[in-house]
C-alpha cells in the first residue's frame, strides 16, 4: 500500500538556522508528492507540491525535491522564522486517485 | 486562489445533543469533498469522501450513522456528529477539489469539537 513516514518532531531551531524535515513515501507507480503546513488551529495549506521525478517544489523560501532513487521527499529552509512555527505533513496522491496519503506530521518550533 | 469556508471554527456542547459543520467552497465547484478527523499531533484521517448528489463513501471503521454527511450543492458539505460523545471530541478538518483533472485539495480551517 501507500504511506508515508516523516520524522518525528518537535523540531527546534532558532531563528535564522537551515531546516530539513525529512520524508520518505512508499508507493506504486508515479505519485504526486506535497507538503502541507497546518498553523496552530487552523487547517492545512499547501506549501509546494512535485509531480514527477526530479521536479523541485519551492514557495516561501521552502523546497523539496522529489527523489525517485531514494523515494523521498525532504523540506528544507535555508533561514528559517518564528512565523514558520507550524506542523508540516508530507502527503503523497497515487497517479489516478485524489485521495492523498500523508504523514503524522512534523511539528517545527523555531525560537528568536 | 481557491478557498473553502468551513463553521463553526470552534464548538463546545453537552453530551448527547448534535452537531452540524459546514463545509463551503466560495469560489469554485466542489464535486468532491472530503471530511478528515485529526487527533491531537497525529495525521489527518480520512473519515469520508462525498460527491454532489450521491450518498458519501465512508471509511472503514467510520460509523456512516454517527457521521451524517450530506453534499447537496455543489458548494456546500455538511458533517454532522450525532449524539455526541465525549470520544468524538476533535479537530474536523474539511476539503474539496474541483473538477479538473489533478487539481489538488484545498481545506477548510477545521473546526474545535468538544463535548462536555
Amino acid at each position: 500500500g501507500n504511506s508515508v513516514t516523516q520524522m518525528e518532531g518537535p523540531v527546534t531551531l532558532s531563528e535564522e538556522a537551515f531546516l530539513t524535515i525529512n520524508c520518505t513515501y512508499t508507493a506504486t507507480g508515479y505519485p504526486s508528492l506535497f507538503w502541507y503546513v497546518q498553523y496552530p488551529g487552523e487547517g492545512l495549506q499547501l506549501l509546494l507540491k512535485a509531480t514527477k521525478a526530479d521536479d523541485k517544489g519551492s514557495n516561501k523560501g521552502f523546497e523539496a525535491t522529489y527523489r525517485k532513487e531514494t523515494t523521498s521527499f525532504h523540506l528544507e529552509k535555508g533561514s528559517v522564522q518564528v512565523s514558520d512555527s507550524a506542523v508540516y505533513f508530507c502527503a503523497l496522491r497515487p497517479g489516478g486517485s485524489y485521495i492523498p496519503t500523508f504523514g503524522r506530521g512534523t511539528s517545527l518550533i523555531v525560537h528568536p | 486562489g481557491a478557498v473553502v469556508s468551513q463553521h463553526p471554527s470552534w464548538v463546545i456542547c453537552k453530551s448527547g445533543t448534535s452537531v452540524k459543520i459546514e463545509c463551503r467552497s466560495l469560489d469554485f465547484q466542489a464535486t468532491t469533498m472530503f471530511w478528515y478527523r485529526q487527533f491531537p499531533k497525529q495525521s489527518l484521517m480520512l473519515m469520508a469522501t462525498s460527491n454532489e448528489g450521491s450518498k458519501a463513501t465512508y471509511e472503514q471503521g467510520v460509523e456512516k450513522d454517527k457521521f451524517l454527511i450530506n453534499h447537496a450543492s455543489l458548494t456546500l458539505s455538511t458533517l454532522t456528529v450525532t449524539s455526541a460523545h465525549p470520544e468524538d471530541s476533535s479537530f474536523y478538518i474539511c476539503s474539496a477539489r474541483g473538477t479538473e483533472v489533478n487539481q489538488p485539495q484545498h481545506f477548510g480551517d477545521g473546526t474545535r469539537l468538544s463535548i462536555l
